[in-house]
């Protein structure tokens, strides 16, 4: 199974800094169609998740550009380029390339 | 909008049997591969299966093979999960989502617990 090893686990930010989270992969995430399924999942505290990026890098409609995805291969990174206090919670990276699917163990976003 | 709702989830004894089902709205749904995922109380997302557009493929994380079945009816835009042998271990809430590789729509979920 492919696993992804997110970093930090807890990231206190404070209001109006940058954030960066870490996900590497156990192997390639380059699919045999030449896709890279590569997302990045928000969980606001009581709410479900919701995709932010897809692709690696590909920001979903009504995304804030504030969020910012980079990474090929084994090695991606979530960007906020400035943390806002909405932007508290879980973030989780997800790979769909192989099976089975599987998920990053999560970052806490806090404010300091 | 394309939306998700779940419903079935309960409290139920180990070994016990529940359905939960999913009805999506505002996309096609028979043109989508469709997934369920969980999250164990104050845990991370699991994948649990996923299914294809017409029933033809279905994947199962290894903890619910033989125990868990999904299944979808694309006449009533619904998908399902029936789940036996339950065991404590798979107390979660389980989200219905849109998609396989990108997953873009998640529902609101429906709790299950497994307790005596």
């Amino acid at each position: 199974d492919v696993v992804l090893t997110q970093s930090p686990l807890s990231l206190p930010v404070t209001l109006g800094q940058p954030a960066s989270i870490s996900c590497r992969s156990s192997r390639s995430l380059v699919h045999s169609d030449g896709s890279t399924y590569l997302n990045w999942f928000q969980q606001r505290p009581g709410q479900s998740p919701r995709r932010l990026l897809y692709y690696g890098s590909k920001r979903d409609s009504g995304v804030p550009d504030r969020f910012s995805g980079s990474g090929s291969g084994t090695e991606f990174t979530l960007r906020i380029s400035g943390v806002e206090a909405e932007d508290v919670g879980v973030y989780y990276c997800m790979q769909g390339t192989h099976w089975p699917l599987t998920f990053g163990g999560g970052t806490t976003v806090e404010i300091k | 909008e394309a939306q998700l709702v779940e419903s079935g989830g309960g409290l139920v004894q180990p070994g016990g049997s529940l359905r939960l089902s999913c009805v999506a709205s505002g996309f096609s749904f028979s043109s989508y591969w469709m997934t369920w995922i969980r999250q164990a109380p104050g845990k991370g997302l699991e994948w649990v299966a996923s299914m294809r557009q017409d029933g033809g493929e279905r994947y199962y994380v290894d903890s619910v093979k033989g125990r868990f079945t999904i299944s979808r009816d694309n006449a009533k835009d619904a998908l399902y999960l029936q789940m036996n042998s339950l065991r404590a271990e798979d107390t979660a809430v389980y989200y219905c989502v849109r998609g396989r590789s990108g997953m873009d729509v998640w529902g609101q979920g429906t709790t299950v617990t497994v307790s005596s």
